[in-house]
């Protein structure tokens, strides 16, 4: 059974510094996703990346993949008070197929 | 607007009662998936539909059933209503492409008293 898991699960940040977000996952996926989640909203696709050493980014944010290791990292720049919401990796495989969602990092910035 | 949509917004029932929920995918994409977000059990997929037939089943309960109709509208259908089934519901429809990116409605808010 592919499990996700993410960390840390919370995440209060100073306005202006640097930090990494987690995803490890259990087996072998071609597939990763990065989602953002604003409280009682839906969820916003930020990313995807479909093979190993895939880097993208937008503005603050930075994604990557490492499939030999199973993880994905999302990096923080300069953080923002923007940025404040819950972010999700999620994990598939090419074609139809449901995704695996970690249990969210949330993220606080403050001033 | 991620082209998604899904009705009704928030929905209040009560135990013992039966809902439906209503998806509307993207143009033109074939696939809907239904998830169920819940503080306990975060994120967890339900139910996937592709171009009207069945696909996958995840953690669905047998009271809980789907369809998809030739308009590629999804209805989720609850039933024998219990407090733990009080969660946020997405559909999430996708083209089908090797991305596989998956497009979230806004989600209905169940929430049983």
């Amino acid at each position: 059974e592919l499990k996700v898991e993410q960390n840390p699960l919370f995440l209060s940040m100073q306005e202006g510094k640097n930090y990494t977000i987690y995803c490890n996952y259990s087996t072998t996926s071609d597939r990763l996703y990065w989602y953002r989640q604003d409280p009682g909203k839906s969820l916003e696709s930020l990313f995807v990346l479909l093979s190993n050493g895939a880097v993208k980014q937008e503005g603050r944010l930075m994604a990557s993949l490492d499939t030999k290791a199973r993880l994905s990292t999302l990096h923080i720049t300069a953080a923002v008070h923007d940025l404040s919401a819950t972010y999700f990796c999620a994990v598939g495989n090419s074609g139809n197929t449901p995704l695996v969602f970690g249990k969210g990092t949330r993220l606080s910035v403050i001033a | 607007d991620s082209g998604v949509t899904q009705t009704p917004k928030h929905l209040i029932t009560a135990t013992g009662q039966r809902v439906t929920l209503r998806c509307s995918p993207r143009s033109g994409d074939l696939s809907v998936y239904w998830y169920q977000q819940s503080l306990d059990q975060g994120l967890q997929f339900l139910i996937q539909y592709y171009n009207g037939e069945e696909r996958a089943k995840g953690n669905i309960l047998e009271r809980f059933s789907a369809q998809q109709f030739p308009d590629l509208h999804s209805e989720l259908n609850l039933s024998s209503l219990e407090l733990g089934d009080s969660a946020l519901y997405f559909c999430a429809s996708t083209s089908g492409s090797s991305y596989n990116e998956q497009f979230f409605g806004p989600g209905t808010r169940l929430t049983v008293l």
